[in-house]
């Protein structure tokens, strides 16, 4: 496509529950992100895909965490055992070079 | 704390004032970023400036990258209210962006 899409563009879960987000990158971009943006506050790196190479990981914030990327493009972000605190605009942005990314519009996750 | 400083965290001007928002840090970056987010919207990168001493001119916006590539500043200058957003400097760290907390402008007609 056009550009990064994620769905959904809004969650609402009880806390407790499991939750998938989606990421669909440009494509032919080989690097993807995930960040977490907090009401307030800037964008905190949560993963790193690049190519066949393994992610950097170092961001996650607990192991109720996960990613993956099939295929070298669509990406999942998975919240297990949801809590209050993970509420936030979870972004995923593609990249082909280290300097530019492009920014999906986020997925609002609201844990109550 | 912030790896990356931004200043002023709120800025609320008349539409015709210039305004500058700082970027500060004490680590070095490889590379200095500035994006402009808007309510709903993920960030747009404005520019990329990878040089110490750098300065880039895009239109009626103004990039510097210090010399010792640990601070930026953006200046807009006949600020517009379409100009109203938030706007995120990111610092080049291995392979990822470390980002600031952002600055909120908000241009007022």
């Amino acid at each position: 496509g056009a550009g990064v899409s994620q769905s959904p563009s809004n969650k609402v879960t009880e806390k407790g529950k499991d939750v998938e987000l989606r990421c669909d990158p440009i494509s032919g971009h080989t690097a993807l992100y995930w960040y977490r943006q907090r009401l307030g506050q800037g964008l905190e790196f949560l993963i790193y895909f690049q190519g066949n190479s393994a992610p950097d990981k170092s961001g996650l914030p607990s192991d109720r965490f996960s990613a993956e990327r099939t295929g070298g493009s669509v990406s999942t972000l998975t919240i297990q055992r949801t809590q209050q605190e993970d509420s936030a605009v979870y972004l995923c942005a593609s990249s082909l070079t280290y300097y530019g990314y492009t920014f999906g519009s986020g997925t609002r996750l609201t844990v109550v | 704390t912030q790896l990356l400083e931004q200043s002023p965290q709120f800025l609320s001007i008349q539409e015709g004032e210039n305004l500058t928002v700082y970027c500060n840090s004490s680590s070095v970056f490889s590379s200095l970023q500035w994006y402009r987010q808007e309510p709903g919207e993920g960030p747009v990168l404005l520019v990329t400036v990878v040089t110490g001493g750098e300065v880039k001119k895009l239109k009626r916006l103004t990039f510097q990258f210090g010399d010792a590539r640990k601070d930026s500043s953006l200046h807009i200058t006949a600020a517009q209210p379409g100009d109203t957003g938030l706007y995120l400097c990111a610092g080049g760290r291995g392979n990822k962006l470390v980002f600031g907390a952002g600055t909120i402008l908000r241009v007022k007609s």
